[in-house]
């Protein structure tokens, strides 16, 4: 039982343009939402993350939205850089531990 | 400050066989939790340790164990070795178990099992 989902395993955007990676979840005792970024033969590289009670979160060219109601968020990246060519995973936690429960991941592919 | 990281890197064992790996994490930091990572299942959560003990304990069978010691390093253990335990295996580490907070990965073990 698949609680995130990551629709889209594959996402192409043009350099300086919006990319919009979304992740939906079925498990409404999450409270903590995160993304990771990851390259081929590291480790996943925290981004951003956001708490249920807010709907959304900036930093720097990163922006999650949450809304709650449609179990959704995403995850906006202005303006793309070739650099942000990865994969990109949503993660999600309850409210005690650590523990993490991860989408597939969207591999982000910007074009220069 | 250094990150977290795991040892070894790279490991190649057969059908059968027992592994360990290493993960310390970042100074200070005094949760660890473990996950594997497969093409067919993605991301998975293994075990979580604090303070030297076990708190969450993931869908996997009791082949896989593990332990903290007291500052903090924390060991994985496979035992019985298959073919589906080929995965990079990776652990992440945090100040508490403060929900939400931050967790932060090591570049992780890549395990192939022939």
């Amino acid at each position: 039982d698949q609680q995130v989902k990551q629709n889209s395993p594959s996402l192409s955007v043009q350099e300086g343009r919006i990319s919009i990676l979304n992740c939906d979840y079925t498990n409404s005792m999450f409270d903590y939402f995160l993304w990771y970024k990851k390259y081929p033969a590291e480790g996943p590289t925290f981004l951003i993350s956001i708490s249920s009670i807010k709907d959304k979160n900036e930093d720097g060219r990163f922006t999650v939205f949450l809304n709650k109601s449609a179990k959704h968020l995403s995850l906006h990246i202005v303006p793309s850089q070739p650099g942000d060519s990865a994969v990109y995973f949503c993660a999600a936690s309850g409210a005690s531990g650590n523990k993490l429960v991860f989408g597939a991941g969207t591999i982000l592919r910007v074009k220069s | 400050k250094a990150g977290v990281t795991q040892t070894p890197r790279y490991l190649i064992k057969t059908r059968g066989q027992q592994v360990t790996l290493s993960c310390s994490p970042i100074s200070g930091h005094r949760s660890v939790s473990w996950y594997q990572q497969t093409p067919g299942q993605g991301l998975q959560f293994l075990f979580e340790y604090f303070s030297e003990t076990q708190r969450n304990k993931g869908n996997f069978p009791g082949r896989f164990s593990g332990r903290q010691f007291s500052n903090s390093r924390s060991e994985m253990n496979v035992s019985t070795l298959e073919l589906g335990d080929s995965a990079l295996y990776l652990c992440a580490s945090s100040l508490y178990r403060v929900a939400g907070e931050t967790q932060y990965f090591g570049p992780g073990t890549r395990l192939l099992v022939l």
